[in-house]
């Protein structure tokens, strides 16, 4: 199956910096998603993109599929912005999966200090 | 708007008890539907997936057995759980692009 690597696994910083967490996947995809698990472990979806690049306040996210990676840029970071971010990828046409589900990796632990 | 529910949201067993664990999903209608499992050290395991009412694939052989008794119902169960099935357990549904997820079961079996 696909492999996904998340680096780097835990990332500490000050409150009002800038952060980039990279996803790297062994195969071709049609399916990427960011998602951000907060303290009470929901999972709220950042970023469907499969390809290119979309920006959503001060988060955005740029997949180049051809050379199987994603990158997730936080800009101005807040307290809020602590949690777990988790890259999933698939290679089915539905988000879910289907035939394969969707493949995690181990996200990046993010602590943002005031 | 959907919305899904999982309940409870903790829950803490003894080994040998059955498990029921119960997730629906509103709004939307023939959601695929998923159970994942995510164990210390935070990586999410695909479990089950559902595409219609009565069809489940797994992904994992284990303990656990899950159903679809109605198009927008997902159960997750065992007859007897294990020590190594505790974990914290997340239905998610999807109809389109992006993957949804409940707020999760917290299982502990002691």
């Amino acid at each position: 199956g696909i492999q996904v690597e998340q680096s780097p696994p835990d990332l500490i910083l000050q409150e009002g910096a800038n952060s980039t967490l990279r996803c790297n996947f062994s195969d071709s995809v049609n399916n990427l998603q960011w998602f951000h698990q907060n303290p009470w472990g929901q999972l709220i979806n950042l970023f469907y993109i499969p390809s290119g690049t979309k920006q959503n306040g001060r988060l955005s996210a740029t997949t180049v599929a051809t050379e199987r990676y994603s990158l997730l840029y936080i800009s101005s970071s807040q307290t809020t912005d602590s949690g777990v971010y988790f890259c999933a990828v698939s290679r089915a046409l539905y988000s879910g999966g289907g035939a394969d589900g969707l493949t995690f990796g181990k996200g990046t632990h993010l602590i943002i200090q005031p | 708007s959907q919305t899904i529910h999982q309940w409870p949201a903790t829950l803490v067993q003894p080994v040998g008890s059955p498990l029921s664990l119960e997730c629906t999903v509103e709004g939307t209608s023939n959601p695929n539907l998923y159970w994942y499992r995510q164990a210390a050290g935070r990586g999410l395991q695909l479990l089950f997936y559902s595409v219609g009412i009565g069809q489940i694939s797994s992904e994992v052989p284990q303990n656990l057995s899950a159903s679809r008794p109605q198009d927008r119902q997902f159960i997750l169960s065992s007859k007897k759980l294990l020590l190594s099935d505790s974990g914290f357990y997340l239905c998610a549904w999807s109809s389109g692009v992006s993957a949804f997820f409940g707020q999760g079961t917290r299982l502990t079996v002691v």
